[in-house]
């Protein structure tokens, strides 16, 4: 199965600031299908980015993505306190289907 | 606006099975595929495996695929897992969640349930 690593386990950011994620796959992942998903403590993951660089609809633009083959990233620019969360990538090219462990947005 | 809502037990001892049900709500069942998710405490998300009209589609991860099965009742709109022969370590978050194909992300996911396996 094809195994996502996220980096960093923690981002502590301060509101107005830029996060930069990163997301890398043990192998190519098919087709850049890549997601990742924005999740708060008690709440569903919720999309945000597919097929690596695509925004969601209703997604602000301060959330972009880019990447292809084996490295991905997630920028967040100008960090609104609503957007402290866990953020999760995930590869839907080869079945099973996989997950990073996540990446923990907190307030600095 | 389709809504997803799993249910379940909270509670399963260890070596019984665990069933869960999401029911979805706005919008047809058909033509979906319907998956189950997981998240133990603290740890990352999992995909056990989809269902896809009436079951002519299953898709198992293979890590899983000897304890789970995945149902859909259409009449009811209802995707069901059942999970056999659970340990501690089947102690997690279960969402299910739609996607447009099999090649798809995960869009909407339901709000989850906690099962957690103890005697």
């Amino acid at each position: 199965e094809n195994v996502l690593t996220q980096s960093p386990g923690t981002l502590s950011l301060s509101p107005g600031e830029r996060a930069t994620l990163s997301c890398r796959a043990s192998q190519s992942v098919v087709g850049n299908y890549l997601a990742w998903y924005q999740q708060k403590p008690g709440q569903a993951p919720r999309i945000l980015i597919y097929g690596a660089s695509d925004r969601a609809t209703g997604i602000p633009d301060r959330f972009s993505a880019s990447g292809s083959g084996t490295d991905f990233t997630l920028t967040i620019n100008r960090l609104e306190p609503e957007d402290f969360a866990v953020y999760h990538c995930q590869q839907y090219g080869s079945a099973p289907w996989t997950f990073g462990q996540g990446t923990k947005v907190e307030i600095k | 606006q389709v809504q997803l809502q799993e249910s379940g037990p909270g509670l399963v001892k260890p070596s019984e099975t665990l069933s869960l049900t999401c029911t979805v709500s706005g919008g047809s069942i058909s033509q979906y595929y319907w998956s189950w998710i997981r998240q133990p405490p603290g740890a990352g998300l999992e995909w056990i495996g989809y269902i896809y009209n009436r079951g002519r589609a299953n898709k198992y991860n293979p890590s899983l695929e000897s304890r789970v099965t995945i149902s859909l009742d259409m009449s009811k709109s209802q995707i069901s897992l059942e999970f056999n022969s659970v340990t501690a370590a089947d102690t997690a978050v279960y969402y299910c969640a739609r996607s447009n194909s099999w090649i798809n992300w995960f869009d909407p996911w339901g709000r989850g349930t906690l099962v957690i396996v103890s005697s």
